[in-house]
């Protein structure tokens, strides 16, 4: 089974600052991977996803994640915190091994945004 | 196009009753997958139907059980409740269930089991 791991279940930033939520993968062969966010009393809302091709990947709201095969890493970022960046963010990956699209999730990371 | 519905929304069980929860998918979805969310054991994967068959299974016990309809529509079903199956449950939907695919996200059903 796919494992992820999520370094940092809180993490607290100034608006204006940069924001970097940290995502490692244990698999040998390379999964494929996904960032999510979860706003209170919501579902999960895909920020980006890396499947093939350039390992930089730009998603939504401002957000971008690198995927660095010789780190087993696929971290988050965004310049510029803003307030409405407050909410829980999960790392999930899918089999590559695998056609089915089983997501297994890291356990989240709250980032919370001081004003 | 409307997202993810799940009904209800809230719902409240006692020990041992059981409970159908409701899923409509995306149109054009055919992969329905169900997930729950707790804080101790986080986003755990439950099942996923396409075309009315169940594909793909997490490690549940027995009492979690699952199907869907032509029309894509998926039920999961919990017997027998336990206080530990308090949580949010949570569907997703995506055009053909692939490792690939986006997976999009109802706003989840938080039962609570007393």
């Amino acid at each position: 089974a796919q494992s992820v791991t999520q370094l940092g279940s809180h993490v607290s930033v100034s608006e204006g600052a940069l924001v970097l939520l940290r995502c490692n993968y244990s698999s040998s062969v390379p999964p494929y991977l996904f960032w999510y966010v979860q706003y209170p009393n919501q579902g999960l809302q895909l920020l980006l996803k890396y499947t093939t091709g350039a390992t930089l990947v730009k998603g939504i709201n401002g957000f971008e994640a690198e995927f660095k095969k010789s780190e087993t890493s696929f971290h988050l970022t965004k310049p510029s915190a803003h307030m409405s960046d407050a909410a829980e963010y999960f790392c999930a990956v899918s089999d590559r091994g695998s056609t089915l699209g089983r997501l297994y999730f890291g356990r989240g990371t709250q980032l919370t945004v001081w004003p | 196009k409307a997202g993810v519905t799940q009904t209800p929304r809230y719902l409240i069980k006692t020990r041992g009753q059981q409970v159908t929860l409701s899923c409509s998918p995306i149109s054009g979805h055919r992969s329905v997958s169900w997930y729950q969310q707790t804080p101790g054991q986080g986003l755990q994967f439950l099942f996923e139907y396409f075309s009315e068959t169940q594909r793909n299974k997490g490690n549940f016990p027995g009492r979690f059980s699952g199907r869907q309809f032509s029309n894509s529509r998926s039920e999961m079903n919990v017997s027998t409740l336990e206080l530990g199956d308090s949580a949010l449950y949570l569907c997703a939907s995506s055009l053909s269930g692939t490792n690939t695919d986006t997976q999009y996200f109802g706003p989840g059903t938080r039962l609570t089991v007393l």
